[in-house]
């Protein structure tokens, strides 16, 4: 069963640092790029930040740029997303995606089940 | 920046009725769009990729049509279980992956 599961959310203070894990199993994952996508309360859906298979090449949204990482390790099949300067809006669940299939970049499937971020003093 | 519309904001039916769902995006996307279901507390899934195509284990009365601007999602018949949250997405060169508001499907 492909299965996604993120880990490392939790409250931080506004500047503070926060390091989200998402460890996959049940695909090859060094064959898939893979995504963070954010959902602040109550709100919409909103793509973060993207990394290729063997995370050579990194993308971000503008709102996160200079502030997130996207990297991943193939040999223990998890992607991580290290959060600095967080800001109240940065304040989501944040979930990790899969690319659909190994020769695109998007469709996002599967999800995980979402982390809680929450940037407040 | 392409930007998706999506209607109605919130659509109200009955078990067994159809529902049909609109994402109209701000230029052209060709065919590059999806959409997601969210219920509450969960994860989005997706559900229908290239405009048309229902992604894996998707039951058949989910469908996708449109082209260009103009997106529809339809659903034959509602089943309970079909009460949900409703996105759609684009992908591009830049910004690569844009959503729509969504659209909320509540039992009348």
């Amino acid at each position: 069963e492909v299965q996604l599961v993120e880990s490392g959310g939790g409250l931080v203070q506004p500047g503070g640092s926060l390091r989200l894990s998402c460890a996959a199993s049940g695909f090859t994952f060094s064959s898939y790029w893979m995504h963070w996508v954010r959902q602040a309360p109550g709100k919409g859906l909103v793509w973060v930040s993207r990394i290729n298979s063997d995370g050579s090449s990194t993308n971000y949204a503008d709102s996160v740029k200079g502030r997130f990482t996207i990297s991943r390790d193939n040999a223990k099949n998890t992607l991580y997303l290290q959060m600095n300067s967080l800001r109240a809006e940065d304040t989501a669940v944040y979930y990790c995606a899969r690319a659909m299939t190994t020769v695109t970049t998007g469709w996002f499937d599967p999800w995980g089940q979402g982390t809680l971020v929450t940037v407040s003093s | 920046e392409i930007v998706l519309t999506q209607s109605p904001a919130t659509l109200s039916l009955s078990p067994g009725e159809r529902a049909t769902l609109s994402c109209r995006a701000s230029q052209s996307v060709s065919s590059y769009l999806a959409w997601y279901q969210q219920k509450p507390g969960q994860a989005p899934r997706l559900l229908i990729y290239d405009a048309s195509n229902r992604a894996t284990g998707i039951p058949a009365r989910f469908s996708g049509s449109g082209s260009g601007t103009d997106f529809t999602l339809t659903i034959s018949s509602l089943k309970p279980e079909d009460f949900a949250v409703y996105y759609c997405q684009h992908r591009s060169n830049w910004p690569p992956y844009t959503f729509g508001q969504g659209t909320k499907l509540e039992i009348k």
